[in-house]
C-alpha cells in the first residue's frame, strides 16, 4: 500500500497568516494515464470531508485562490494564505493512483 | 449533488448491516463511486471503490466480508456488511466519482458493540 506520510499534525496559525502542509508519499503517484492523483480536503468539525484541490493544483468549483497546491511525484504542498475562520479544521492528503486509496493522517489547523 | 447514507445503526459483533447511498443531481450511472470511513476521533480509510461498469474493489480489511453493489435504476449505492467486528465501528460516507472524490455524503454512523 502507499504510504502517506503528512506534516505537521498540529498547525497553530494566525488570522491573516500562511501555512504549508506537507503530504509525502513512498512510491509516485504518476499513474498510467499520465495524471497524478493527488488531492487535498478539508473536514470542518462535525462535517464530511470537502474537496479543495485535485490532482495536485486544480482548485475545486468554489474554492478561494487562497489555497493552492504544488508538487510532483513523490512530493506535494498545500498552501494556504491569508487564513481565515471558516479555513480551521483538519485537513488531508489522498493519493487515487493505486488502490487501496491512501490517506494522509491529517493536519490540524488551529488558531494560535 | 446530493449523497445521503441511511440504513447504520447499533449492531452486535457477527452481525450484518446494508448501508444505502441515495445519489441525485447527477448522472449517476455514468460515475464509479466508493465507501469511505472514519472511526471515531480517528482519521479516513478508504473502504471500496465500484466503477460505472460495476468492477469492484475492496480494502483489504473488509475483503470477504463487504460487498459493494449499485442499483442504477435507483440512483442508490450501497454497502453489505458482514461478519461485522468492533473495529468496523465508523462513520461511514459514500463519494462520487473515480479518482477525484469530488462530492461525499454527510455520513452514517455504524456502531458495533454487544
Amino acid at each position: 500500500d502507499v504510504l502517506m506520510t503528512q506534516t505537521p499534525v498540529s498547525l497553530p496559525v494566525s488570522l491573516g497568516g500562511q501555512v504549508s502542509i506537507s503530504c509525502r508519499s513512498s512510491q509516485s503517484l504518476v499513474h498510467s494515464d499520465g495524471n497524478t492523483y493527488l488531492h487535498w480536503y478539508l473536514q470542518k468539525p462535525g462535517q464530511s470531508p470537502q474537496l479543495l484541490i485535485y490532482r495536485v493544483s486544480n482548485r475545486f468549483s468554489g474554492v478561494p485562490d487562497r489555497f493552492s497546491g504544488s508538487g510532483s511525484g513523490t512530493d506535494f504542498t498545500l498552501k494556504i494564505s491569508r487564513v481565515e475562520p471558516e479555513d480551521l479544521g483538519v485537513y488531508y492528503c489522498l493519493q487515487s493512483t493505486h488502490f487501496p486509496y491512501t490517506f494522509g493522517a491529517g493536519t490540524k489547523l488551529e488558531l494560535k | 449533488v446530493q449523497l445521503v447514507e441511511s440504513g447504520g445503526g447499533l449492531v452486535q459483533p457477527g452481525k450484518s448491516l446494508k448501508l444505502s447511498c441515495s445519489a441525485s443531481g447527477f448522472t449517476f450511472s455514468s460515475y464509479g463511486m466508493h465507501w469511505i470511513r472514519q472511526a471515531p476521533g480517528k482519521g479516513l480509510d478508504w473502504v471500496a471503490y465500484i466503477s460505472s461498469s460495476s468492477g469492484t474493489v475492496y480494502a483489504d480489511a473488509v475483503k470477504g466480508r463487504f460487498t459493494i453493489s449499485r442499483d442504477n435504476a435507483k440512483n442508490t449505492l450501497y454497502l453489505q456488511l458482514n461478519s461485522l467486528k468492533s473495529e468496523d465501528t465508523a462513520i461511514y460516507y459514500c463519494a462520487r466519482r473515480a479518482h477525484n472524490l469530488d462530492y461525499w455524503g454527510q455520513g452514517v454512523m455504524v456502531t458495533v458493540s454487544s
